[in-house]
Order: C-alpha cells, then structure tokens, then sequence
C-alpha cells in the first residue's frame, strides 16, 4: 500500500521555464510534508517543506502547495536550471509515527538548456 | 555546521557475513532515522533513535538492528547478509524526532 505517490517517473522542460512535480498521498494522518532532491549515489538534500496548518510555502526558486482535500501537493520550480536536474523525491510524515518519513518513488526531472 | 557523516561510504561483503554501519548526526541533532534505497522499493524507513532509544521501526526482519549512544552517533547491523540487502544505506538526523530530517551521502553495500 504506497500512501505516496510520484506517478510522473520523469519530467523534461527547458530552461527558464516553470517545473512542476506532483506528489498524492493517501493517509489523512499525515502533518508535514517535505521534498528533497537526490542525486546518483548521494544522500537526498532537503529542499522545501510545509505543514499541513499552510497551503502554500516559498523559498527562492522554489514554492511547494497543499491541497489538502485532494490530498496532493506539487513543487513548483521557477525559472528552472540545468542544475535542477536530479530526482525529486516527496516525502510525509504524521505524529504518530515519529522519526519515520514515508517516500514517493520519485520524478526525474531534466532541464535542458 | 558539519554535515551528517557516513561510514564507510561503500562496503562489498559476501552472502552470510554481518556489518555494521556508522552514522554522526549532525552536532546538536538527538534523533537519527535509518533508510534503505532499493531500486525496487524505493527509500524504506528502518528505525528511529533518539535519546538512545530506538523510538520506531520500519517492516525489517529482526537481521537489522541499530543503536545509539550517549553523543546521538548510531549504528546499524546486518547480521546473516542476504544478496537482497544489496542497497544505498542512509541515514539521517534531525534536532528532535518531528523535525525536518538531514541525509548523509550514504553507504553503499553490495552483498555478493
């Protein structure tokens, strides 16, 4: 039962242009919610988070949204950069289940230049 | 600030053997989150420690198994390796259990 969900394996736009990546999620239960970026062999970087209580969280180039009653949010990257490219993982959490984030499988995105 | 730190970075063991991997969180973090990437599963959660306790745990045989001493630095086992724990080990820290977690670049082991 994968409560995340990444269903966009990849993503290809061009530089300067807007990145959008989506994330579901299935349990209710879940309060925070972060994105990281992840390249080959290395451990994942966190980006950006938001909290349930929010719909909407900026950090530079990046801006995550909640939408709660679909259960899904989605980072938006602006303008996009050839140093984008990575795997972007979506990641949740609930309290309940402390220490523990449960992972999309991730997106691919690739900025071309 | 230093980073959450790995060791070793890659590990080649045989079918059978255990090991024993190495995490520092990073200074003033008290909780570490352990996870295994698969290219099949994805990024699993193995457990939780904070205040030398393992606070959760992830749907992992009793094989793995972890601690953590008094400087929050931690350790996990793999006891009777199997080729199907050929992963990306990571581990990560955060100031307390509910915080935003911080990753290490990870170990790598190959299991043969």
């Amino acid at each position: 039962d994968q409560q995340v969900k990444q269903n966009s394996p990849s993503l290809s736009v061009q530089e300067g242009r807007i990145s959008i990546l989506n994330c579901d999620y299935t349990n209710s239960m879940f309060d925070y919610f972060l994105w990281y970026k992840k390249y080959p062999a290395e451990g994942p970087t966190f980006l950006i988070s938001i909290s349930s209580i929010k719909d909407k969280n900026e950090d530079g180039r990046f801006t995550v949204f909640l939408n709660k009653s679909a259960k899904h949010l989605s980072l938006h990257i602006v303008p996009s950069q050839p140093g984008d490219s990575a795997v972007y993982f979506c990641a949740a959490s609930a309290p309940s289940n402390t220490g523990k984030l449960i992972f999309g499988q991730g997106t691919t995105l690739q900025v071309k230049p | 600030k230093a980073g959450v730190t790995q060791t070793p970075r890659y590990l080649i063991k045989t079918r059978g053997q255990q090991v024993t991997l190495s995490c520092s969180p990073i200074s003033g973090h008290r909780s570490v989150s352990w996870y295994q990437q698969t290219p099949g599963q994805g990024l699993q959660f193995l457990f939780e420690y904070f205040s030398e306790t393992q606070r959760n745990k992830g749907n992992f045989p009793g094989r793995f198994s972890g601690r953590q001493f008094s400087n929050s630095r931690s350790e996990m086992n793999v006891s009777t390796l199997e080729l199907g724990d050929s992963a990306l080990y990571l581990c990560a820290s955060s100031l307390g259990q509910t915080d935003t977690q911080y990753f290490g670049p990870g170990t790598r082991l190959t299991v043969l």
